[in-house]
């Protein structure tokens, strides 16, 4: 079984703030994980993902993502914040042998000027 | 490179009525594809995934079906529409092989009256 919580429903911060949005998971075996972005009215982007490696995993638009195993956490990250960094984040993650991502029901981020 | 292309983008139509929303990936031969439902509530609802022509498994019960007639062609459809099949459609592909993430078309948002 495999499962994702997205604890945030919303989070705010101010632009040049650095950010987080918040990721715990859930897996029998080892962990795919993944962030993607969506913006009012389109699909969903892909961001980041971790498979195996280092933990902190470098992405696109300046964001990062940093696996930790112990607290079973992939949090969303970026230095400094912009407006148009205003989205819904949404976490996944799967079994290494399963086809079937699980998503988590997504955090609405919002940079304010 | 590879790309997908869903459609139609937008329609509503009235309760009763059929459906069928089409979704086509160029550029990849074998893809893993998976038509996902957004309520306005904003989570994923995964629909059907297919790992092959005619190969196709069902995720929730429900008023709609899925056929994979050709390798990138999967299409979504309902013979008698209800108001609650309403929301945003989205389909996605994923190579057959290795760790990856899922590409996402652009979405297809139906209203049923």
């Amino acid at each position: 079984a495999q499962s994702v919580a997205q604890p945030e429903d919303q989070v705010n911060v101010a632009e040049g703030n650095p950010l987080t949005v918040k990721c715990t998971y859930s897996v029998s075996g080892n962990p795919y994980l993944f962030w993607y972005v969506q913006y009012p009215n389109r699909g969903l982007q892909f961001l980041l993902k971790y498979i195996t490696g280092d933990n902190l995993v470098k992405g696109s638009y300046g964001f990062e993502a940093e696996f930790n195993k112990s607290q079973t956490s992939f949090h969303l990250k970026k230095p400094s914040a912009l407006v148009s960094d205003s989205a819904l984040y949404f976490c996944a993650v799967r079994d290494g042998g399963s086809y079937i991502p699980t998503f988590g029901r997504g955090t609405s981020l919002i940079v304010h000027p | 490179s590879q790309t997908i292309h869903q459609w139609p983008a937008t329609l509503v139509q009235p309760v009763g009525s059929p459906l069928s929303l089409e979704c086509t990936v160029e550029g990849t031969s074998n893809p893993n594809l998976y038509w996902y439902r957004q309520a306005a509530g904003r989570g994923l609802q995964l629909l059907f995934y297919s790992i092959g022509i005619d190969q196709i498994s069902s995720e929730v019960p429900q008023n709609l079906s899925a056929s994979r007639p050709q390798d990138r062609q999967f299409i979504l459809s309902s013979k008698k529409l209800l108001l609650s099949d309403s929301g945003f459609y989205l389909c996605a592909w994923k190579g057959a092989a290795g760790s990856g993430e899922l590409f996402f078309g652009e979405g297809s948002r139906l209203t049923v009256l």
